[in-house]
């Protein structure tokens, strides 16, 4: 199985700071028939689903603000939340569904400094 | 684009069945294939199965193969998931996620717990 590795575990960033979250892979999760990586993020609030932010690593989802941005490297992928603002309060998590079983990062709990 | 609406939570005692459902709607039932992850409380995301509504073939992670069936209903768009012999360490949120090139907004879970 492909290990989803997040860092940090938590984050307490100030309002209208950068947050920054990555996550590793295991193996390549690059497919060469679509050329993307099968990277996802999600963020989850209590009580509620977890919410898609990315696809593709970097293609965002609609409706989602364009303070957050997802970039790649080979296996390295990072969530970047340029502005921090109240409502980002959640848990962040990575999920690659390049293989069977699908896998997700451990999760990264962002709060407010 | 395709929204999907899980049936109410379960209370179960060890030892016995639940079966989750989770109808789609708002496009062709059969153009998405369906997931299954689970979340135990305070836990992260774990990915139990999929599958193909077309031809119901489906996939299921090694730790639940021989606990789990995933079936599909293409009259009623609905798929469900039926976990047998539950265990307290069953007690999570459900929840189903649609996939056609792209991931769509996931069903709202459902709450399982397990209890004796």
């Amino acid at each position: 199985d492909i290990v989803m590795t997040q860092s940090p575990d938590s984050l307490a960033v100030s309002l209208g700071e950068r947050a920054t979250i990555n996550c590793k892979s295991s193996q390549s999760v690059f497919s060469t028939s679509n050329n993307k990586n099968f990277l996802a993020w999600y963020q989850q609030k209590p009580g509620q689903p977890p919410k898609l932010l990315f696809y593709g690593a970097s293609t965002r989802e609609s409706g989602v603000p364009d303070r957050f941005s997802g970039s790649e490297s080979g296996t390295d992928f990072t969530l970047t939340i340029s502005s921090l603002q109240a409502e980002d309060v959640a848990v962040y998590y990575c999920h690659q569904y390049s293989t069977l079983p699908h896998t997700f990062g451990q999760g990264t709990k962002l709060e407010i400094k | 684009q395709v929204q999907l609406v899980q049936s109410g939570a379960e209370v179960k005692k060890p030892g016995a069945s639940v079966r989750v459902s989770c109808k789609a709607s708002g496009h062709t039932f059969t153009s998405y294939y369906i997931h299954w992850v689970r979340q135990a409380p305070g836990e992260g995301l774990e990915w139990m199965a999929i599958i193909n509504p077309t031809g119901g073939s489906t996939t299921y992670a090694q730790k639940f193969r021989d606990r789990v069936i995933l079936t599909r209903d293409t009259s009623t768009s609905t798929v469900y998931l039926e976990l047998s012999s539950l265990r307290s360490e069953d007690t999570a949120v459900y929840y189903c996620a649609a996939y056609s090139s792209r991931w769509y907004p996931w069903g709202q879970g459902t709450l399982v717990t397990v209890s004796s």
